[in-house]
């Protein structure tokens, strides 16, 4: 059964850093490509960043870029978030999501975690 | 950027009856890159249709995708009493891969 586990969300200040971890199992996690959605409460779905399979594809919406950097540890089946100089607007729940390749480097998300929320507040 | 709108904002209809959900992009989508995604509150996002038109494991096939270029429709044959959700699409044919901002059906 394939579960994605995603930890590491909470309370911090503007300008504050914090990093998510998505832990995942059921499959084998170097074959897929890897996603962070967010969803700020009440609001809809925002996509955040992709990685593909071995890294060689790396996308961020431009409202992270700079200040998120995805990665994943095949090894540890582990996929990250390093997330700097947070805003206000950062608040959200932090999905990670399985990607099925549908062409070299465009994925479809097929298994989501249960998220995990950041709140950005002083 | 695609921006993908989505219409109706809001359906309500009733058990048994069809829904048309709408998702039309501001410029084509790559090789019909569109998926719907269904979300009911405190729940994950679930995938029901990729490529525009197929069905993801286990969605059942009342559930249908159709469309191309800029213009696609999600259609509920008949509406379950566990359908009543909120409908995103979202293109994965060119970064950044953007959601529409939903459509809610209720009863």
């Amino acid at each position: 059964e394939v579960q994605l586990v995603e930890s590491g969300g909470g309370l911090v200040k503007p300008g504050g850093s914090l990093r998510l971890s998505c832990a995942a199992s059921g499959f084998t996690f170097s074959e897929y490509s890897m996603n962070w959605v967010r969803q700020a409460p009440g609001k809809g779905l925002e996509w955040v960043s992709s990685i593909s399979s071995s890294n060689k594809f790396i996308f961020y919406a431009d409202s992270v870029k700079g200040r998120f950097t995805v990665s994943r540890d095949n090894a540890k089946n582990s996929l990250y978030l390093q997330m700097n100089s947070l805003r206000g607007e950062d608040t959200a729940v932090y999905y990670c999501a399985r990607g099925v390749p549908a062409d070299m480097g465009r994925y479809y998300f097929d298994y989501w975690g249960q998220g995990t929320l950041v709140t950005v507040s002083s | 950027e695609i921006v993908l709108t989505q219409s109706p904002g809001t359906l309500s209809l009733s058990p048994g009856e069809r829904a048309t959900l709408s998702c039309r992009a501001s410029q084509s989508v790559t090789n019909s890159y569109l998926a719907w995604y269904q979300q009911k509150p405190g729940q994950a996002p679930r995938l029901l249709i990729y490529g525009a038109s197929s069905r993801a494991t286990g969605i059942p096939d009342r559930f249908s995708g159709s469309g191309s270029g800029t213009d696609f429709t999600l259609t509920i044959s008949r509406l379950e009493p566990e359908d009543f959700a909120v409908y995103y699409c979202q293109q994965y044919g060119s970064s950044p891969f953007t959601f529409g901002p939903g459509t809610k059906v209720d009863i």
